[in-house]
C-alpha cells in the first residue's frame, strides 16, 4: 500500500538533546512538508521541500532542521535550540501543484 | 497574510442530528478548499475539497460542503451524524496553483457524537 510512513510514534527525551523524526514516503511525490500541531492551533509549517535536495522554511522553522537526500524520506531534528518542542509532529507530501496533502500518522515528543 | 477562522472549538450532538461545522478564512485572490479530518489515533485525511465549479461539493461517508465566495466561507454539513463520526476537523485554504507550503489550517473543531 502507498502511504507516509512516520517513526518513532512516541518519543521521549530529555532537555538539551537533538532528536531525528523519520518520514518516508513511497507515493512517488515530489514535495514533503513537517507540520507540528498542537491543541486549539491547527497545524503549522515547520519545512517544506518540493524537489530532492531543497528544502525551504516554513511559518516556525527555528529550533529545526531538515534534509532532502532521497525523494522519498524527509527527516526532521528538533534541536535543543527548540524552546517548546513538545509537540505532535506530522509529516506530508503532495504531487505537484494540486496541492492535496497525505499524511503520515504522525510522532508525538515530549521533552522531559 | 491568509488565515482561516473556525467558529467552533468543540460541538457535541446526539446521533442522528444535523451538523454544520463553520470555516471562515480570508484571502483576496484564487483559492482552493480542504477539510481534513482527525479520527482517534490515525492520520489526518481529506474529506473533501473545491478547487473551482459547483459551490456544493460532496465528499466522503456523507459529508458535504459549501462554498460561498462573497462570505468567504466553506461550511461542512452532515444531515445525520453517527458515532463514528466523532473526530477533529480542520478547514484548510491554499493559494490557487501553488504548491502545497500555502496551506493556512484553520485551528480545528472537535466533534464528539453521543450514542
Amino acid at each position: 500500500d502507498g502511504g507516509i510512513t512516520q517513526s518513532p510514534k512516541y518519543l521521549f527525551r530529555k532537555e538539551g538533546q537533538n532528536v531525528t523524526l523519520s518520514c518516508e514516503q513511497n507515493l512517488n511525490h515530489d514535495a514533503m512538508y513537517w507540520y507540528r500541531q498542537d491543541p486549539g492551533q491547527g497545524l503549522r509549517l515547520i519545512y517544506y521541500s518540493q524537489i530532492v535536495n531543497d528544502f525551504q522554511k516554513g511559518d516556525i522553522a527555528e529550533g529545526y532542521s531538515v534534509s532532502r537526500e532521497k525523494k522519498e524520506s524527509f527527516p526532521l531534528t528538533v534541536t535543543s535550540a527548540q524552546k517548546n518542542p513538545t509537540a505532535f509532529y506530522l509529516c506530508a507530501s503532495s504531487i505537484g501543484r494540486t496541492g492535496e496533502l497525505f499524511f503520515g500518522e504522525g510522532s508525538r515528543l515530549t521533552v522531559l | 497574510a491568509q488565515s482561516v477562522s473556525q467558529h467552533n472549538h468543540h460541538v457535541i450532538l446526539s446521533e442522528a442530528a444535523s451538523l454544520e461545522l463553520g470555516c471562515n478564512y480570508s484571502y483576496g485572490g484564487t483559492v482552493n478548499l480542504f477539510w481534513y479530518v482527525q479520527y482517534p489515533g490515525q492520520h489526518l485525511q481529506l474529506l473533501l475539497k473545491y478547487f473551482s465549479g459547483d459551490p456544493l461539493v460532496k465528499g466522503i461517508k456523507g459529508f458535504e460542503a459549501e462554498f460561498i465566495k462573497s462570505k468567504f466561507s466553506f461550511n461542512l454539513r452532515k444531515p445525520s451524524v453517527q458515532w463514528s463520526d466523532t473526530a477533529e476537523y480542520f478547514c484548510a485554504v491554499k493559494s490557487s496553483g501553488n504548491y502545497g507550503q500555502n496551506f493556512v489550517f484553520g485551528p480545528g473543531t472537535r466533534l464528539s457524537v453521543l450514542p
